[in-house]
C-alpha cells in the first residue's frame, strides 16, 4: 500500500510562498494525492487534490513530479490563520477507496 | 448547506455507560465516514458506509457499533468503553466512496473514564 512521508514541522513567514513536500514513493498509476488541513480543534478541511498534472485552486497550488513519487503543496501567500497540521494522502489499494493520513507537517506561519 | 455536524461536541462516560455519537449533513452524500483520532496522532479510520450500507470496517472493537439509519444520519453506539477510547470523533462525508473529497464535521471530543 502507498505511503506517505512528510516532515514533522516547518516555519513559514507570513506573506511568504509554504512550500509543503510529501513523498509517496511507492503510488500506483491510478493512485490519487490528496491535501488537506487540520486547525487546532478543527476537522480536517480538504485543499486540494491531483493524479499526475499540476493543480491550483483558490488555496492552493499541488506539484507532482514526473515520476509521480512526491509532490508539493504550494501556499501562495501564507497567512497566520494557514498555521495547522498538512496532511498528505494517497488513496490506498484503488477498488477499497480508503484513506490513510500519514503524520503530517505542522506548518507554523509567524508574523 | 456544506456542513457536517455532530453531536456533542463533548462526552463523558463511564465504562459501564451506553450512550451514541450523532452525525448530520445534508448535502446528499451517500458515503459517510467514522474516524478516531488521539491526541497529536493523525485521523483513522473506523468504519465507511455507502448508501447506507456498512462497505468498510477498520477491525473495530465491537464495543463501537455504527448505524446509518438514512442518508444524512450517521451514528456510532458506544458501550462498555475503555480509558484508552478516549480520543476526539470525527465524521465526514463524500459524495461517494470513490475520488471524491470528504467534508468534515468538527468532532466529538470523548473522554471516557
Amino acid at each position: 500500500d502507498a505511503k506517505t512521508t512528510q516532515p514533522p514541522s516547518m516555519d513559514c513567514a507570513e506573506g511568504r510562498a509554504a512550500n509543503l513536500p510529501c513523498n509517496h514513493s511507492t503510488i500506483s498509476g491510478n493512485e490519487y494525492v490528496y491535501w488537506y488541513r487540520q486547525i487546532h480543534s478543527q476537522g480536517p478541511q480538504y485543499i486540494i487534490h491531483g493524479l499526475k498534472n499540476n493543480e491550483t485552486n483558490e488555496m492552493a497550488s499541488l506539484i507532482i513530479t514526473e515520476d509521480r513519487k512526491s509532490s508539493t503543496l504550494i501556499l501562495p501567500h501564507a497567512t497566520l490563520r494557514d498555521t495547522a497540521v498538512y496532511y498528505c494522502i494517497v488513496r490506498v489499494s484503488p477498488g477499497t477507496y480508503k484513506y490513510i493520513f500519514g503524520t503530517g507537517t505542522r506548518l507554523k506561519v509567524l508574523a | 448547506d456544506t456542513e457536517v455536524t455532530q453531536t456533542p461536541k463533548h462526552l463523558v462516560m463511564g465504562m459501564t455507560n451506553k450512550k451514541s455519537l450523532k452525525c448530520e449533513q445534508h448535502m446528499g452524500h451517500r458515503a459517510m465516514y467514522w474516524y478516531k483520532q488521539k491526541a497529536k496522532k493523525p485521523p483513522e479510520l473506523m468504519f465507511v458506509y455507502s448508501y447506507e450500507k456498512l462497505s468498510i470496517n477498520e477491525s473495530v472493537p465491537s464495543r463501537f457499533s455504527p448505524e446509518c439509519p438514512n442518508s444524512s444520519l450517521l451514528n456510532l453506539h458506544l458501550h462498555a468503553l475503555q480509558p484508552e477510547d478516549s480520543a476526539l470523533y470525527l465524521c465526514a462525508s463524500s459524495r461517494n466512496i470513490a475520488e471524491d473529497e470528504q467534508f468534515f464535521g468538527p468532532g466529538t471530543r470523548l473522554t471516557v473514564l
